[in-house]
Order: structure tokens, then sequence, then C-alpha cells
């Protein structure tokens, strides 16, 4: 069964850091490209950033370039999410996606997410 | 970017119903790569359709996407009790992925 469980979410004030995790098993990590997309709350869908299976291709959405930083280990079958010099409009719930390929795809396994807050 | 317009922005039917869902978007999809999600409160997004038109995994045949180019449709054919949701359209054809905003299809 594949699972996506993230974690370091929480509070932080305006231009403060915060880096994501998200652990996954059930499935050959290293063969599949990963995505963050995230949900301010009561509101759409926003793709984040993803990374191609061995990190060759990245790519982050124009609202995050130059403060997010995505990264995996494909040895510790994790996925990470660096974001720094937060901004209030980055509170949301961030979720971790599978991609179903080893390209920029749609999302067919998503993990529970984790919130979060960024105010003063 | 693609833009993707999703309407009705609100659909509110009765269980045993028909519901169609439509997705447009700003410029042409390429090779029909858009995909619809479910999404009920307090969950994550489920994959329903990929490929315009395919089912994903475990996901019932009440549910069927078609279109192309600018034009894409999910259809309901009868609507249960737990199809109450959101959904979504997902265009995945053109850096960067974009989503619609949804459509909430609510119990009348």
């Amino acid at each position: 069964e594949v699972q996506l469980v993230e974690s370091g979410g929480g509070l932080v004030k305006p231009g403060g850091s915060l880096r994501l995790s998200c652990a996954a098993s059930g499935f050959t990590f290293d063969d599949y490209a990963m995505h963050w997309v995230r949900q301010a709350p009561g509101k759409g869908l926003e793709w984040v950033s993803g990374i191609s299976w061995n990190s060759g291709s990245i790519g982050y959405a124009d609202s995050v370039k130059g403060r997010f930083t995505i990264s995996r280990d494909n040895a510790k079958n994790s996925l990470y999410l660096q974001m720094n010099s937060l901004r209030a409009e980055d509170t949301a719930l961030y979720y971790c996606a599978k991609d179903p390929g080893a390209g920029w795809d749609y999302f067919d396994y998503w993990g529970q997410g984790t919130l979060v807050t960024v105010s003063s | 970017e693609i833009v993707l317009t999703q309407s009705p922005g609100t659909l509110s039917l009765s269980p045993g119903e028909r519901a169609t869902l439509s997705c447009r978007a700003s410029q042409s999809v390429s090779s029909s790569y858009l995909a619809w999600y479910q999404q009920k409160p307090g969950q994550a997004p489920r994959l329903l359709i990929y490929g315009a038109s395919s089912r994903a995994t475990g996901i019932p045949d009440r549910f069927s996407g078609s279109g192309s180019g600018t034009d894409f449709t999910l259809t309901i054919s009868r609507l249960e009790p737990e199809d109450f949701a959101v959904y979504y359209c997902q265009q995945y054809g053109s850096s960067p992925v974009t989503f619609g905003q949804g459509t909430k299809l609510e119990i009348k």
C-alpha cells in the first residue's frame, strides 16, 4: 500500500524558514517523480514544486521560485521542501504527491498534508 | 501558463441524478493531459480520471471523463451519497501544471 506521510509543518513568523519532509513507503521510491502541492485554507490546489526520480529535473511555481528548494533522498525514501523567506500567503496545507511516472504528470497518490502557518 | 476555468462553481443535485462538470482551458491541453480529482472535507484529493478519459484504479464506472483541446467534462452517471464533494481538474501537458478552481457538488 502506498503511503506518504508529511511532517515539519508549524507556526512560523514572516521571513522565517521551515523544512517539510515526506516519508514514502509501499512503492519503489526512486522510480518516480515527486511533488509538493499546497492548499490555502478554504481555497483550491496549487502545484508548488516537483523533482524527477534522480533529481535531474526540478521545477517550481513562480510564487515560490528563489525561496523554496525541493530535494529527495532515495536511500531514505524521503522528499523534502526547504522553505525560506516565508510570507503570509504561504500559509497552507502542504501535500506530498506521487507522480505515476518519471516526469511531470498527474498525481496518483497524496499524503494527508502538513499545515504551515505564517503569522507574526 | 494554462488557466483552467471550472463551471459551475456549485452544482446542487439529488442522489440518483446525473452530474456534468465542465473544465475549460485558456489554450489547448496537449495530448489530452487532463486529470480530475475528488476532495472531501478534511481529506486529501483523490485521483479519479487521467488522460482526460482513463479511470484511475478502483474508481467506479459511474465516473467518466471526456473532451479534448480546450473543453473537458467529468460526468457522474448516477450520484451516490458519497459523491458529494469538491472536484478539481488539472492539466499536465504544459509547465507549470495548473488546477481549476473547483466545482462543489452539493446535495439538493
